[in-house]
């Protein structure tokens, strides 16, 4: 069954500085992958998502990922963090050969605490 | 509706009681999920609509859960003879295309089982 671990459960950055949250997957011949973001008391709603083509792809709010299918990575990345950028960070992806493009399997988050 | 609305927002109740959990998705999606976090944890896929169609409900733990949405649009949950590892968040989400994975989730219903 496809898994994804975020290894970090937290990082703690200070405002302007870059960040890089982690994420790998399981391997499978094709997947569909996602990052989601919860806010607090909100829905998660999606930042960026990668099905095909370009491995680098740019979401909203300045986050970008990179698709490395020989290291099964999703690493999610921020030049320069705001304070408003402190939220739940999920990775998930989907194995629509598999178990189905409509299944998403969420890692356990990672908390990004932005201080000033 | 302009966004999924689930409600309760919050229930507490006891071992052994029936709840019953309702999700509006977005009018124009046609697919609905359910999905469960604990605390500490992502969320973990129950089970989806495509309209009234139930594909898949693999993921319900056990059969005292159940879903429904019979005329394809409001979805309820049910969790009979609740117990408290039933404790979660549950989260509804809806979308126009099944195929791309881009979900939109409700704030979720918190249910704490005493």
């Amino acid at each position: 069954a496809q898994s994804v671990t975020q290894l970090d459960s937290q990082v703690p950055v200070f405002e302007e500085a870059p960040v890089e949250l982690r994420c790998n997957y399981s391997s499978s011949v094709s997947v569909y992958l996602f990052w989601y973001v919860q806010y607090p008391n909100q829905g998660l709603q999606l930042l960026l998502k990668y099905l095909s083509g370009s491995t680098l792809v740019k979401g909203i709010n300045g986050f970008e990922a990179e698709f490395n299918k020989s290291q099964t990575s999703f690493h999610l990345r921020k030049p320069s963090v705001h304070i408003s950028d402190t939220a739940e960070y999920f990775c998930a992806v989907s194995d629509p050969l598999n178990t189905g493009f409509q299944k998403l399997v969420f890692g356990t988050g990672t908390r990004l605490l932005v201080s000033p | 509706g302009a966004g999924v609305s689930q409600s309760p927002r919050y229930k507490v109740t006891k071992r052994g009681q029936d709840v019953t959990l309702r999700c509006d998705p977005i009018s124009s999606h046609a697919t609905l999920y359910w999905y469960q976090q604990a605390l500490g944890q992502g969320p973990e896929f129950l089970t989806y609509f495509n309209y009234e169609a139930q594909p898949d409900k693999s993921g319900l733990p056990s059969d005292r859960f159940s879903a429904e949405r019979p005329e394809g649009s409001i979805s309820t949950l049910t969790i009979q003879r609740t117990e408290q590892r039933d404790s979660a968040m549950y989260r509804c989400a809806s979308s126009p295309e099944a195929a791309t994975g881009e979900l939109f989730f409700g704030e979720g219903s918190r249910l704490t089982v005493l």
